[in-house]
């Protein structure tokens, strides 16, 4: 079972910054943070990962708090193009391993 | 980021037949996965193909249903056996652990196209 929560859909206006927020509670130690997106009929896509600090990348930006129980993906400036359901995902390690894919949110960006 | 293919995009299948799927790589990767993505439904993993060894297959999922190879680094194939009508789905195919061009090893997983497999 996914280890990890999140709203099923979200809205955000163009041009806005997307706020999409996960909990994962039962985190361990040693498990990374990832996110990953599905935009339609395609493969997920991934946006970024993180360990304990936070990070951003040309995509996105990573806040995980600080008793690493739940983070929040920022998309600084959505474009319609953004649309697409957004996975996060928590697995031991950063390299290799399998992926355990919840159900996301699905955002809308609207004009 | 590595490039991955799959054959075929798509295939519309009677019921009792199989369907293999193929995934090639542009350059050599540690892992490669294989999930089932139902309609309108998250991905789920099937296995992990494992090079020179029997694939490690996930609960619920068995080899005699869901056969794969992986005969080197760089293909693998997923065989859906004895198609019924709830095989309709998208079998995804990814990577990870392969050698960058800058020469880092990559630390996440990148995903094929997709095949998309009807059974009537």
């Amino acid at each position: 079972d996914a280890k990890t929560t999140q709203p099923p859909s979200m809205d955000c206006a163009e041009g806005r910054a997307a706020n999409l927020p996960c909990n994962h509670s039962t985190i361990s130690g040693n498990e990374y943070v990832y996110w990953y997106r599905q935009i339609h009929s395609q493969g997920p896509q991934y946006i970024i990962h993180g360990l304990k600090n936070n990070e951003t990348n040309e995509m996105a930006s990573l806040i995980i708090t600080e008793d690493r129980k739940s983070s929040t993906l920022i998309l600084p400036h959505a474009t319609l193009r953004d649309t697409a359901v957004y996975y996060c995902i928590v697995r031991v390690g950063n390299q290799g391993g399998k992926l355990i894919f919840g159900q996301g949110t699905e955002l809308s960006v609207k004009p | 980021s590595a490039v991955i293919s799959q054959k075929p995009s798509r295939d519309i299948c009677q019921r009792g037949t199989s369907l293999t799927i193929q995934c090639q790589v542009d350059s050599q990767v540690t892992m490669m996965f294989w999930y089932r993505q139902q309609p309108g439904q998250s991905l789920t993993l099937i296995a992990t193909a494992n090079q020179g060894s029997e694939a490690t297959y996930e609960s619920g999922f068995v080899i005699d249903k869901f056969p794969i190879s992986r005969p080197n680094l760089t293909f693998s194939t997923l065989t859906v056996s004895n198609l019924s009508p709830e095989d309709s789905s998208i079998y995804l195919c990814s990577v990870e652990g392969g050698g960058s061009n800058s020469g880092g090893l990559y630390n996440e997983q990148f995903f094929g196209p997709g095949t998309r497999l009807t059974v009537l």
